[in-house]
């Protein structure tokens, strides 16, 4: 099975900051990846499918890449609704996700 | 919209078995497979694995193969997950997700939190 290990695990930013996630796969995925947004105590939301493409009505800060084994979500500049949790996501035969990366108030 | 409605909160012995519902509404419901995720309190989501809501095919992920049974009803718009055996590590909330084109699951149920304790 795909194995993903997202880095890092926790992150402390302020509103404003550039943000970069990690997530990289134990083989390649080609570009199988999603990346869920999580708050506590809802259900994960839908930000990026297919490593790069953005779901309707993401805002466009918002931006996912990479392909193969490494992969990357980025946040332009950090919102208030965006201190949460972010997992990444092989979409593919066995739907693996991520550990998690919990985006804090620094 | 998309909507999927799950069943409410359960609370269980260790040993019994529970089934989760998780109707859905506004979509053509047989053109999307369904999935079941698990998370477990503090941990990350896991795939039990998921169903042809048309014609009842289901793949289960290994770790949940023989304890968790997928079934399907196209005249209701209605899927179920039935878990035996369980156990206190069992304890999580349950999610039903939409699958649709190039296999993303783009849209979740509210999550059943099903509690496990004697």
């Amino acid at each position: 099975d795909v194995q993903l290990t997202q880095t890092p695990s926790t992150l402390s930013a302020s509103v404003g900051d550039r943000v970069t996630i990690t997530c990289r796969a134990s083989q390649s995925i080609n570009t199988w990846l999603a990346w869920y947004q999580q708050r506590p105590g809802k259900a994960p939301k839908l930000l990026i499918s297919e490593a790069s493409i953005l779901e309707s009505g993401v805002p466009s800060r918002f931006r996912g890449s990479g392909s193969g084994t490494e992969f990357t979500l980025t946040i332009s500049s950090l919102q208030p609704d965006d201190f949460a949790t972010y997992y990444c996501h092989n979409h593919n035969d066995y739907w693996t996700f991520g550990q998690g990366t919990k985006v804090e108030v620094k | 919209q998309v909507q999927l409605v799950q069943s409410g909160a359960e609370m269980k012995k260790p040993g019994a078995s529970v089934k989760v519902s998780c109707k859905a509404s506004g979509y053509t419901f047989t053109s999307y497979g369904m999935h079941w995720v698990r998370q477990a309190p503090g941990q990350r989501p896991e795939w039990m694995g998921w169903i042809n809501t048309g014609k009842g095919n289901t793949k289960y992920a290994p770790m949940f193969q023989g304890r968790v049974t997928f079934t399907t009803d196209p005249s209701a718009g209605v899927v179920y997950l039935e878990h035996s055996g369980l156990t206190s590590e069992d304890t999580a909330v349950f999610y039903c997700v939409r699958m649709r084109g190039s296999y993303v699951l783009d849209s979740w149920g509210q999550g059943t939190l099903v509690t496990v304790s004697s």
